[in-house]
């Protein structure tokens, strides 16, 4: 089976830091991948980890955890653009570049 | 250039018309991907072309039809849509580079069935 879980909504403080999780169980594993959505538009990609350990891309970090089926999405120095919706998606093995998605967590940056 | 353009970003149709929607990509990319989302919940795979073949069909109805031209083109032909199909359409395209993988989103069409 095939299981992505987030937390469904977050709230934080602009200035602050924001760790949002994603914890998952699939049957074959290929790499994980974060997106921000805005409302009626696009997912954007952030980033893409395969192997364990931190990405980080300025603003933004990812970490896995392979033998945890563990990863998070840090993000720091929040400003109110970041309030957004994002989406954790594991790539499964032996498919060609097929994406299971989580359900997305709203994030909600306040002033 | 990261880029991933759709056309139309909006299409309103009736249950009987007959619309395209199209894809288009300049990176290279050999694997390409149409995506459905309804409101409030994450894409939904749909097809997925490896080197200009259909490599996943995600049990998408018959009245979806992909079509990969060429490398760079990925059209979905729509026929008889039920009102239920109304959704944002997403296309992408990916690739692997150096272990590491990128999959890049269109804007989307916006698509309203009456």
């Amino acid at each position: 089976g095939q299981n992505i879980d987030q937390p469904t909504e977050m709230t934080a403080t602009e200035g602050a830091i924001v760790q949002i999780n994603c914890t998952y169980q699939t049957s074959g594993f290929n790499g994980l991948f974060w997106y921000q959505q805005h409302a009626g538009e696009a997912p954007t990609f952030l980033s893409y980890n395969v192997l364990d350990g931190l990405e980080e891309k300025g603003r933004f970090s990812s970490f896995l955890s392979r033998s945890k089926g563990y990863s998070y999405l840090l993000l720091k120095e929040l400003q109110m653009k970041d309030s957004a919706s994002y989406l954790c998606a594991v790539r499964k093995s032996g498919n060609t570049g097929k994406l299971i998605f989580g359900q997305g967590t709203t994030l909600q940056v306040k002033p | 250039d990261t880029e991933v353009t759709q056309t139309p970003k909006h299409l309103v149709m009736g249950m009987t018309n007959k619309k395209s929607l199209k894809c288009e990509q300049h990176m290279g990319h050999r694997a390409m991907y149409w995506y459905k989302q309804k409101a409030k919940k994450p894409p939904e795979l749909m097809f997925v072309y490896s080197y200009e073949k259909l490599s996943i069909n995600e049990s998408v109805p018959s009245r979806f039809s992909p079509e990969c031209p060429n490398s760079s083109l990925l059209n979905l032909h729509l026929h008889a849509l039920q009102p239920e199909d109304s959704a944002l359409y997403l296309c992408a395209s990916s690739q692997v580079q150096g272990g590491q993988e990128t999959q890049y989103f269109g804007p989307g069409t916006r698509l309203l069935v009456l």
